[in-house]
């Protein structure tokens, strides 16, 4: 375990279902961001969160909706996603966004859409 | 924008040394990152280089040339569990909140 727990590890839904996907972390980090890993490509920022207030939004489909309730929880609520949205999603955390630190990464939800 | 470049395979034999290159075009650059991960697994923190230099860590070293945009991860005495990708990222304080955009990533496959 990292520090970063991403649930559930694994998610197949259909078009037309909604989910959400959890990160939590306990590192007393206060930057929380959502990654996309698609096979062959390279982890594309989604979001991010610093204090809790989204600094960021990487012209990500409005399919997919963030929410960050508190400094350690994070969310990714998903609904009629397209098959090219299967990836890999990864959560990390950090002790702040706007300073100089590195990231640490939880071990990912994989994600199926049919 | 940014354009991170490293080689998507590579293939060492155990107890050799491996060079893994990394380039980069950045505006802001504002340190560099190497990360390990292993399949179905989250990537973990190797090293990080803001400085030109080499910084040594065990078996692991990063080396960075901010004025070539160019840093490499070597690893000695490879071992069978350093089979993985591993991925180049760069800081650019111009990209907004001190983001990191990552490279591909390199396959590494150790063989006996």
């Amino acid at each position: 375990e990292t520090g970063v727990t991403q649930t559930p590890r694994h998610l197949v839904m259909g078009m037309t279902n909604k989910k959400s996907l959890k990160c939590e972390q306990h590192l007393g980090h206060n930057a929380m961001y959502w990654y996309k890993q698609s096979a062959k490509k390279p982890l594309e920022l989604m979001f991010v969160y610093n204090f809790k207030e989204q600094t960021e939004n990487n012209s990500v489909p409005s399919r997919f909706s963030p929410e960050c309730p508190n400094s350690s929880h994070l969310f990714l609520h998903l609904h009629t996603l397209q098959p090219e949205d299967s990836a890999l999603y990864l959560c990390a955390s950090s002790q702040d966004a706007n300073v100089d630190y590195g990231y640490t990464f939880g071990s990912g939800t994989r994600l199926t859409v049919v | 924008g940014q354009n991170i470049d490293q080689p998507t395979e590579m293939t060492a034999t155990e107890g050799a040394i491996v060079q893994i290159n990394c380039t980069y075009q950045t505006s802001g650059f504002n340190g560099l990152f190497w990360y390990q991960q292993h399949a179905g697994e989250a990537p973990t923190f190797l090293s990080y280089n803001v400085l030109d230099g080499l910084e040594e860590k065990g078996r692991f070293s990063s080396f960075l040339s901010r004025s070539k945009g160019y840093s490499y991860l070597l690893l000695k005495e490879l071992q069978m569990k350093d089979s993985a990708s591993y991925l180049c990222a760069v800081r650019d304080s111009e990209a907004g909140s001190y983001q990191l955009t990552f490279g591909k990533g390199t396959k590494l496959s150790v063989i006996p």
